[in-house]
This record gives C-alpha cells, sequence and structure tokens, in this order.
C-alpha cells in the first residue's frame, strides 16, 4: 500500500457542486499538506496542518475548506465549485524536522464543468 | 507572486548531455532549498536538498549549486538520461515546512 493514499483518482463534478477530496497515510507523520498543480504554476499551498487540532491556510484558500479527522487522515473540501478550481491536487506529509521532505500522494486530477 | 521562479519552463537535452535548471528567491530568511522529481501520474518526491550554509551538494548525477549572495540555485543533471525525462521542481521553506515551489521545468532526454 502507498505511503499517501488519495481518493478518488479523477473526478468530474458540476459547478456549485459540493465536493471532498481525501488523504489518507501511513508514514505516522504530524504534518499533512494540501497543494495543488496548474500548468505554469507549480504547487500552490492550500492548507496545511501540524496535527489534529492545529489547521492552517496557506497561499490561495479561498474556497477550500479542510478537516483533520485523526493524525492520518486530512480531507479538503470545495463547498461550491467552480470551472478555475479545476486542477491536479495533491496530498503531501513530514515529519516534525522537515528534513526528510515531503511525502505526496499519487494526485487527484479535479475537472469542474 | 511566486516566491521562487524557475526557469527555463521545459528543455531537450541529449543522452549523456548535462541539464541544468535554476531558481531565484527573494526571501532571505529561506533555509531549506529542495529540488523534487515528478513523473507523469504521479506525485512529487525529493530528488535532493540543501541548506545555505554550503556552495555545492552532489548525489550520484545530480548536483546542487547554491549562490547565498546572488539568492539563486540550480540543479544539474549530468550524463543525463532517458529515465532523466521528468518535470523537475524547486522550492524553498523556512524551518522545514510550508514549502514554497517554482513552476516546474519539463526535462526531455533525446537518445
Amino acid at each position: 500500500d502507498a505511503d499517501v493514499t488519495q481518493t478518488p483518482r479523477n473526478r468530474i463534478t458540476k459547478t456549485g457542486k459540493r465536493i471532498m477530496l481525501e488523504c489518507s497515510q501511513t508514514k505516522g507523520h504530524d504534518r499533512m499538506y494540501w497543494y495543488r498543480q496548474d500548468p505554469g504554476l507549480g504547487l500552490r499551498l492550500i492548507y496545511y496542518s501540524f496535527d489534529v487540532k492545529d489547521i492552517n491556510k496557506g497561499e490561495i484558500s479561498d474556497g477550500y475548506s479542510v478537516s483533520r479527522q485523526a493524525q492520518a487522515k486530512f480531507s479538503l473540501s470545495l463547498e461550491s465549485a467552480i470551472p478555475n478550481q479545476t486542477a491536479l491536487y495533491f496530498c503531501a506529509t513530514s515529519d516534525r524536522t522537515g528534513s526528510y521532505g515531503y511525502t505526496f500522494g499519487s494526485g487527484t486530477r479535479l475537472t469542474v464543468v | 507572486q511566486q516566491q521562487v521562479k524557475q526557469s527555463p519552463q521545459s528543455l531537450i537535452v541529449q543522452k549523456g548531455g548535462i541539464s541544468i535548471i535554476n531558481c531565484a528567491y527573494e526571501n532571505t530568511a529561506f533555509d531549506y532549498f529542495p529540488w523534487y522529481q515528478q513523473f507523469p501520474g504521479k506525485g512529487p518526491a525529493l530528488l535532493i536538498a540543501i541548506r545555505p550554509d554550503v556552495s555545492e551538494k552532489k548525489e550520484g548525477r545530480f548536483t546542487i549549486s547554491f549562490n547565498k549572495s546572488a539568492k539563486q540555485f540550480s540543479l544539474h543533471i549530468m550524463d543525463s538520461q532517458p529515465g532523466d525525462s521528468a518535470t523537475y521542481f524547486c522550492a524553498a521553506s523556512i524551518n522545514d515546512y510550508k514549502l514554497s515551489f517554482g513552476a516546474g521545468t519539463t526535462v526531455t532526454v533525446r537518445a
């Protein structure tokens, strides 16, 4: 099994719908992150969490919300999806030192029509 | 506004050649500079990282060169192989968390 598992892998949804992307990890890491990847823009941080009770906005949090249900689970929600939220979404984890880098999931490709 | 500027957007190199990707940053508080490699359909994976107290770090065919005064760092891929064809991201952070990524460089190695 993968260290960081994202579900679903692909999703097409309609404008205005609520959608949740899920992430679970077996690394035992405290820190979890949600990034979106767009061509020519790289990866941009949406939200990050250092533990279950610590959740922080990243640089592009508008239109998104998150929930840290447990140390191993971190979900991203789009309350009312819009077409410019079409992107590749990645969940990542890191340990407290961060020195061993991030472990990324395989991504969720989301299309909002 | 991206905190880390990466160039070129893409490059093509012959097998055995050298690939060079450059990144620049403005925030002098950054103290950790990793490079990530991403293959199609996969998430990025840590390739190599450097801290500003050294000017160069080498791991196999991959080398990071770091110029603190110029606020620039680069990735050199020596003896490029077709298996190196991927997208490469530079990144920077303060205290090892909340990485800011560059826009990415797609490297194609021609056999």
